[in-house]
């Protein structure tokens, strides 16, 4: 069944820093990749999506994510955090019944001042 | 548009009893999804729909639980009866059709706590 790792549970970075935050998936053909982020007390609301073509993905609130075939990795990337930016995130890929999502443990983006 | 929309935002209730969440897609919407989000399991799916029939409902715990979609404005999560495992984050999605079907809209969710 198609799968998305998050290795990290946690992460905490300072405003103004850069930010990584790791996916990785278990399927054998392209895969439909998504992020996700959760504010506190909030749905979710989807950053950006991977289907196909270019690897480099915009998404909004400035991030963007890299598709890595060879690594089976959809990594999630800002250049610069804004304090704002602290969440939970979640990285998804649709599973085997069509069009529901099966969604990573997410990660808990801590930003300091 | 307000977005996908569920009711009530927060329900405590007692073991045995039942339970209804609620939950009015984005207008236009083909597809309705309810997921629950618990610390142990995280995001799962229980159930979605495609214009009001059910598509996939293998993710439904067990006989407890069942849901509707009478029309395209609306869906219920019913619990009968409630137990104490039932306590979550009950998460009601929409997407449009085609390709645009994978990208799907969140509720704010219902927290539920069976006590």
């Amino acid at each position: 069944a198609q799968s998305v790792t998050q290795p990290d549970i946690h992460i905490t970075v300072s405003e103004g820093a850069s930010l990584e935050l790791r996916c990785n998936y278990s399927y054998g053909a392209t895969p439909y990749l998504f992020w996700y982020v959760q504010s506190p007390g909030q749905g979710l609301q989807l950053l950006l999506k991977y289907f196909s073509g270019d690897t480099l993905v915009q998404g909004i609130k400035g991030f963007e994510a890299e598709f890595k075939r060879s690594q089976s990795s959809f990594n999630l990337r800002k250049p610069s955090v804004h304090w704002s930016d602290a969440a939970e995130y979640f990285c998804a890929v649709v599973g085997d019944s069509g069009y529901a999502l099966n969604f990573g443990k997410g990660t808990s983006l801590l930003v300091t001042p | 548009d307000a977005g996908v929309i569920q009711s009530p935002r927060h329900e405590v209730t007692e073991m045995g009893q039942e339970v209804t969440l609620r939950c009015k897609p984005i207008s236009g919407h083909d597809y309705l999804f309810w997921y629950r989000q618990t610390m142990m399991r995280g995001l799962e799916l229980l159930i979605y729909f495609n214009n009001n029939v059910p598509i996939d409902d293998s993710g439904m715990p067990e006989d407890r639980f069942s849901a509707k979609m009478p029309n395209a404005s609306f869906s219920t999560l019913k619990i009968q009866p409630s137990e104490p495992r039932d306590s979550a984050v009950y998460f009601c999605a929409s997407s449009a059709s085609g390709e645009r079907a994978y990208e799907q809209y969140f509720g704010p969710g219902t927290r539920l706590t069976v006590t």
